[in-house]
């Protein structure tokens, strides 16, 4: 079975720093690219970040661009999201999600909830 | 960019009706669309990939059509667990991958 659980989330200031991770089992996880995908409270879905199965592609949305890096560990079956310089307009529940196909996403991880606040 | 616009933004439908739900590309994104559930306080779901293919374990009643820059999503038989938010995201042309705004599909 597919499983993606998440953690790291909290509350930070603006302007801090936290770092989100995806655990993964249930399939090989180094065969498939992975997205972050963020939702903000009362809103849509927001794509954030890709990176294919051996981090050759790595790309990210313009809102984030210079301020979140996306990272894997493939012998750790995880995925990261470093998030610097926070805002209190990145304040959401993160979700990591498995990419099949040309980029559909079929599974989903829990979320994990970003509160950025002072 | 890619814009993807869905209507109607909240559709009231009883139990056992049909439901369609709309998404609309800013430009052609082929058959290259996939439709999501959300329910209150749960990750999104993937229904249908590819316009039209349904995701394993999906039931027959949710069927998706469409090509170029007009989807449909349609619930042929609502049930009472199919009370929900729906996404639309078009993976034509990224990055970035872009969603629809959502229709909430809430219970007359």
């Amino acid at each position: 079975e597919v499983q993606l659980v998440e953690s790291g989330g909290g509350l930070v200031k603006p302007g801090g720093s936290l770092r989100l991770s995806c655990a993964a089992s249930g399939f090989t996880f180094s065969s498939y690219s992975m997205n972050w995908v963020r939702q903000a409270p009362g809103k849509g879905l927001e794509w954030v970040s890709s990176i294919s199965g051996t981090s050759t592609y790595i790309y990210s949305a313009d809102s984030v661009k210079g301020r979140f890096t996306i990272s894997r560990d493939n012998a750790k079956n995880s995925l990261y999201l470093q998030m610097n310089s926070l805002r209190a307009e990145d304040t959401a529940v993160y979700y990591c999600a498995r990419v099949n196909g040309r980029s559909w996403l079929d599974y989903w991880g829990q979320g994990t909830l970003v509160t950025v606040s002072s | 960019e890619i814009v993807m616009t869905q209507s109607p933004a909240t559709l009231s439908v009883s139990p056992g009706e049909r439901a369609t739900l709309s998404c609309r590309a800013s430009q052609s994104v082929s058959s290259n669309l996939a439709w999501y559930q959300q329910k209150p306080g749960q990750a999104p779901r993937l229904l249908i990939y590819g316009a039209s293919t349904r995701a394993t374990g999906i039931p027959a009643r949710f069927s998706g059509s469409g090509s170029g820059t007009e989807f449909t999503l349609t619930i042929s038989s609502l049930q009472s667990e199919d009370f929900a938010v729906y996404y639309c995201q078009q993976y034509n042309n990224w990055p970035p991958l872009t969603f629809g705004g959502g229709t909430e599909v809430e219970i007359k």
